[in-house]
This record gives C-alpha cells, structure tokens and sequence, in this order.
C-alpha cells in the first residue's frame, strides 16, 4: 500500500512561492498523485494530479521526478486566502482515498 | 455547478440516539464516500459504496451503517450514538472510473452529548 510523508506545517508570507514536498516510497506503477486543499470548516478540495514530470493548472503546479518515489506542490505568489491544509494522496485500494493529516500552511502578510 | 449536499451543517444528539446523516449528490457519480474528521487524525474512512444498494466498510466502521437507496443519496446511521462519535462528518462522491476526483460536501458537525 502506497503511503504519504509530508511535513506537519509550513508558514509563508505572502508574495512568496511555496513548496509542499510529499514523499511516496511504495507508489504503485499505475497510481498517479494526487493534492487536495482544505479550508477550515469545509471538505477537501481537489487542486491537482499527475503522474509524471511536471502539471500546471491556474492554482498549482506539480513536480514529479523520474522515480515518482516524491512530489513536489508549488503555489505562486500566495495570498492569505491560501491559508489550509494540503494533502498528498496517493489511491490504495479501488477508488478510495486516503486522506493523513496534511500540511498546514500558514500565510502571514 | 456540481454538489454534494449533507442535509445539516450543524446537529446536536444525545447519547442513544438514532441519527441519520443524509447525503445527496447531482453528478450521477457511482461511488459515494462517508469520512469523519478530528483533530490530529485527518479524515478516515467509514463506509462506501459503488452502486445503489452495494456498501464496503473503510477503516472505521464499528457503530455505524449505511443506505444507498437511490443513487444520488447516500446516509450514514448512527445506530446508538456515542460521545465518542462527536465529530465532522464529510460526504464525497466520485465517478466509478476516477480515482482521484472526489467532490465533498461541507461537513456535518455533530455533537453527541
């Protein structure tokens, strides 16, 4: 079963990139990674996914190296409202998800 | 826009009660998600289900059930409820062939006193 390290909390300023780095040692061949986004009193958001290389979408961009054992979340220029929890899934099992307790970033003006 | 509906954002039960959490979707997604959240243990899974009337128990399903009826609705059942069930509660759902793209609700926060 693949499982998911990621730092416990991250604090930023706003303005700044930051990165999220997710290690995945057992990922399977197939399974691709996954970012969720979670504001205080609301459920998950999906934000991103890949599998390989590099991902850009309009909230994130994702890096993937070549053994996919690691991956790396990038938010642009961050703004107090990026303020959440992130989590790094990777999928164990038919479609389930399994959610550990994720990264709190803090953004600070 | 697609959703995912829990019927109530806030509930309060006492210990021994039967309570249901409802939640409907609008994406004819097959595969619908209960999860509980609290603090400094993340979201774990208690039940599933692929289709109407199919169920598969997640990580965490002592003392509770599930109903899928209909496909857009899925309810978790609190058969006896406990303090210790005190909780948010999170509803997802996904299409059969997506394993990454759960929609979730908003939450259920219940208090069992």
């Amino acid at each position: 079963l693949a499982k998911t390290t990621q730092p416990i909390s991250m604090d930023s300023y706003e303005g700044q990139e930051v990165n999220i780095t997710c290690s995945h040692n057992n990922i399977a061949t197939n399974d691709y990674i996954t970012w969720y986004q979670q504001f205080p009193s609301q459920g998950p958001r999906f934000i991103i996914q890949g599998y390989k290389t590099k991902v850009t979408n309009e909230v994130a961009s994702l890096f993937i190296p070549a053994d996919r054992k690691s991956s790396t979340l990038s938010l642009p220029r961050v703004s107090l409202s990026d303020t959440a929890v992130y989590y790094c899934l990777v999928p164990e099992g038919y479609s389930t998800l399994t959610f550990g307790k994720g990264t709190m970033l803090l953004v600070s003006p | 826009d697609v959703k995912v509906t829990q019927s109530s954002r806030y509930l309060v039960k006492r210990t021994g009660e039967k309570v249901f959490l409802e939640c409907v979707q609008d994406m004819d997604h097959e595969n619908m998600f209960w999860y509980r959240q609290d603090p400094g243990l993340g979201l774990r899974l208690i039940y599933f289900s692929y289709d109407v009337k199919m169920k598969e128990k997640g990580d965490i399903p002592e003392g509770y059930s599930v109903s899928r009826e209909k496909k857009e609705r899925f309810s978790l059942i609190l058969e006896s409820a406990s303090t210790n069930q005190t909780s948010m509660y999170l509803c997802a759902s996904s299409l059969r062939t997506d394993n990454y793209g759960y929609t979730f609700g908003s939450g259920t926060r219940l208090t069992v006193v």
